[in-house]
């Protein structure tokens, strides 16, 4: 049992390229989200899906957008990388959406760190 | 601004000491999660408390949900170096869950 895979774990951009984070899960659940991870900061909220085929902004949806290609998977795209998108960026699933759980956990992947030069 | 603010920001300990660290909000939440991260990996859930003055242990850990669903405290009794790691709380919101900045526990042999 996988739980939450993300892809590529490192990447280095130039300012200005684009790129593609990866995101999948295989535990059914409904709801996905991407998190950013600064120091001091914690983590704050990106983008997230509370069901297929929706998609919200979080905290900080600036310089990012996001496709929910399926129940599993969720991707996050750079258009056009920036210095200050330097971070680990962590995706994660939980049950919520469903009847019964808006307390559900979130489960996270290991995260992508990514450097913008 | 953090919605929530973890204090203190970090804590080296000796190995045995008891330590408490601390949720606070002015917001009320539905419930309130804590999460611990270690190195190069993502945060892992430990306890999730939904009832106002709640109180959960897990074996040498305990947490208390304030009476209000404000704060909430995490206390470790005779602390490991395998306690070790990044401490982080957040608060259920309507469809996200928001993150307090954390606190860092270094525990010492």
């Amino acid at each position: 049992n996988a739980g939450v895979t993300q892809t590529p774990k490192f990447q280095v951009l130039k300012t200005g390229q684009s790129m593609t984070l990866q995101c999948a899960q295989d535990m059914n659940h409904n709801s996905m989200y991407w998190y950013r991870q600064d120091p001091g900061m914690g983590l704050r909220l990106i983008y997230y899906s509370a069901s297929e085929g929706t998609t919200d902004k979080g905290e900080v949806p600036n310089g990012y957008n996001v496709s929910r290609l399926n129940k599993r998977e969720f991707s996050l795209r750079l258009e056009s990388a920036a210095p200050s998108q330097t971070s680990v960026y962590f995706c994660a699933s939980s049950g919520r959406g469903t009847a019964s759980s808006y307390n559900s956990p979130l489960h996270f992947g290991n995260g992508t760190r990514l450097t913008v030069t | 601004t953090q919605l929530l603010e973890q204090s203190p920001q970090f804590l080296s300990i000796q190995e045995g000491e008891n330590l408490t660290v601390y949720c606070n909000s002015s917001s009320v939440f539905s419930s309130l999660q804590w999460y611990r991260q270690e190195p190069g990996e993502g945060p892992v859930l430990l306890v999730t408390v939904v009832t106002g003055g709640e109180v959960k242990k897990l074996k040498r850990l305990t947490f208390q949900f304030g009476d209000a669903r404000k704060d909430s405290s995490l206390h470790i009794t005779a602390a490991q170096p395998g306690d070790t790691g990044l401490y982080l709380c957040a608060g259920a919101g309507n469809n996200d869950m928001r993150f307090g900045a954390g606190t860092r526990l270094t525990v010492k042999p």
